[in-house]
């Protein structure tokens, strides 16, 4: 049973225009939210995250949404920039974020297209 | 942040072999994770690897299979026992450095077991 869930394997995005990804959680114990990147033969890299008791957090052209009663959270890249391409991942954790490891989704694959 | 690096890259092994994998990491922290990435799947916490104590493992993992040692608080090993073709995955350590909840990663080791 996934308790972290990306629905869409890939999405592709033109060059400038938004890229929204998302998530759905089904553990309502999980109170933190982590988005990573991860390149081909790289580990995967921080992006931003996001407490429970906030609902949006950004930082420059990324801002996570949080959305607790439908349990759904979202990642906002605003502009799109080659660069970007990469497979992006959905992780919460359910210890306020220490102390434990976390709950991963399968992963959404963006493409940004020139 | 923390620079981590692993050996090795990656490998190719025979069934029935063990592998050792190295996790090393630029400044002491008090936690160390290793996680599994299967091939289309999402990223899977085997153990939590606690310095002076044995690991504590998530459901599905047993020491016997994935033995972990954690000497120090900048160095920690997973070994894959008896592997067999299953076992083929990427193999991520990671590291949350105290009074910051994110997780930081290694490169991975891909292991093929042939």
């Amino acid at each position: 049973d996934q308790q972290v869930k990306q629905n869409s394997p890939s999405l592709s995005v033109q060059e400038g225009r938004i890229s929204i990804l998302n998530c759905d959680y089904t553990n309502s114990m999980f109170d933190y939210f982590l988005w990573y990147k991860k390149y081909p033969a790289e580990g995967p890299t921080f992006l931003i995250s996001i407490s429970s008791i906030k609902d949006k957090n950004e930082d420059g052209r990324f801002t996570v949404f949080l959305n607790k009663s439908a349990k759904h959270l979202s990642l906002h890249i605003v502009p799109s920039q080659p660069g970007d391409s990469a497979v992006y991942f959905c992780a919460a954790s359910a210890t306020g974020g220490g102390a434990d490891g976390l709950t991963f989704g399968k992963g959404t694959h963006l493409i940004i297209q020139p | 942040s923390a620079v981590i690096s692993q050996k090795p890259s990656r490998d190719i092994c025979q069934r029935g072999t063990s592998l050792t994998i190295q996790c090393q990491v630029d400044s002491q922290v008090t936690m160390m994770f290793w996680y599994r990435q299967q091939p289309g799947q999402s990223l899977t916490l085997i153990a939590t690897a606690n310095q002076g104590s044995e690991a504590t493992y998530e459901s599905g993992f047993v020491i016997d299979k994935f033995p972990i040692s954690r000497p120090n608080l900048t160095f920690s090993t997973l070994t894959v026992s008896n592997m067999s073709p299953e076992d083929s995955s990427i193999y991520l350590c990671s590291v949350e450095v105290q009074a910051i909840t994110e997780q930081y990663f290694g490169p991975g080791t891909r292991l093929t077991v042939t």
